[in-house]
């Protein structure tokens, strides 16, 4: 149980285009999504955090006209790059959790290339 | 503020032989601790969670760790290190209710 499913899991695309990655709750109700990034080499920054129906709490630092979060229902979220730029490639994972105590469950993650 | 510190960023051993992968806490209370692991190209599947019950902690494919206070440490061992343990395994905290923390990781390889 609890499978978070991400797609997609590599995109390669142009400057200035525009990429949207889904993450969904396969088998559970996620009332609260988890963006993250990571850079080769290190550690998960927390991008964002959603709640099901409300506006998405960017982290410090994180450009919130830059990556849309929408988190329209209890078992989808979506994080859209605008107008990326090669500075934006890197790996994107999802997490959620329907319960305050049950650990976050991941997805598989997006690589993302901009050429 | 709540943080973790992996105490080692690459970790080897030989196939059949112990793992163990260093973590210290920072907290200013009790904290539920988390091992995750990472393979290449994958997101984070849950090894093991301490949330204030037993402070040793038993987890998935032969896992387990430690919680010290005495020490702040959360320690992840395994008795025999098997060749789909290479990996990237990171120790996290639970900030508040819901965000986390996460380690810098330690990269382990098994060499057979």
């Amino acid at each position: 149980g609890a499978v978070v499913s991400q797609h997609p899991s590599w995109v390669i695309c142009k400057s200035g285009t525009s990429v949207k990655i889904e993450c969904r709750s396969l088998d559970f109700q996620a009332t609260t999504m988890f963006w993250y990034r990571q850079f080769p080499k290190q550690s998960l920054m927390l991008m964002a955090t959603s709640n099901e129906g409300s506006k998405a709490t960017y982290e410090q630092g994180v450009e919130k006209d830059k990556f849309l979060i929408n988190h329209a229902s209890l078992t989808l979220s979506t994080l859209t790059v605008t107008s990326a730029h090669p500075e934006d490639s890197s790996f994107y994972i999802c997490s959620a959790r329907d319960t305050s105590n049950q650990p976050q469950h991941f997805g598989d993650g997006t690589r993302l290339s901009i050429l | 503020a709540q943080s973790v510190t992996q105490l080692d960023s690459h970790v080897s051993v030989s196939e059949g032989t112990p793992v163990l992968l260093r973590c210290n806490y920072s907290s200013s209370y009790s904290p539920s601790l988390f091992w995750y692991v990472q393979h290449p190209n994958k997101g984070l599947q849950l090894l093991l969670k301490y949330t204030s019950a037993a402070t040793l902690v038993k987890g998935i494919n032969g896992f387990e760790a430690e919680f010290k206070k005495s020490e702040t440490s959360f320690h992840l061992t395994k008795p025999s290190a098997h060749m789909s343990d290479a990996a990237e395994y990171f120790c996290v905290v639970s900030v508040d209710d819901y965000k986390l923390s996460f380690g810098a990781g330690t990269t382990v390889t098994v060499r057979a």
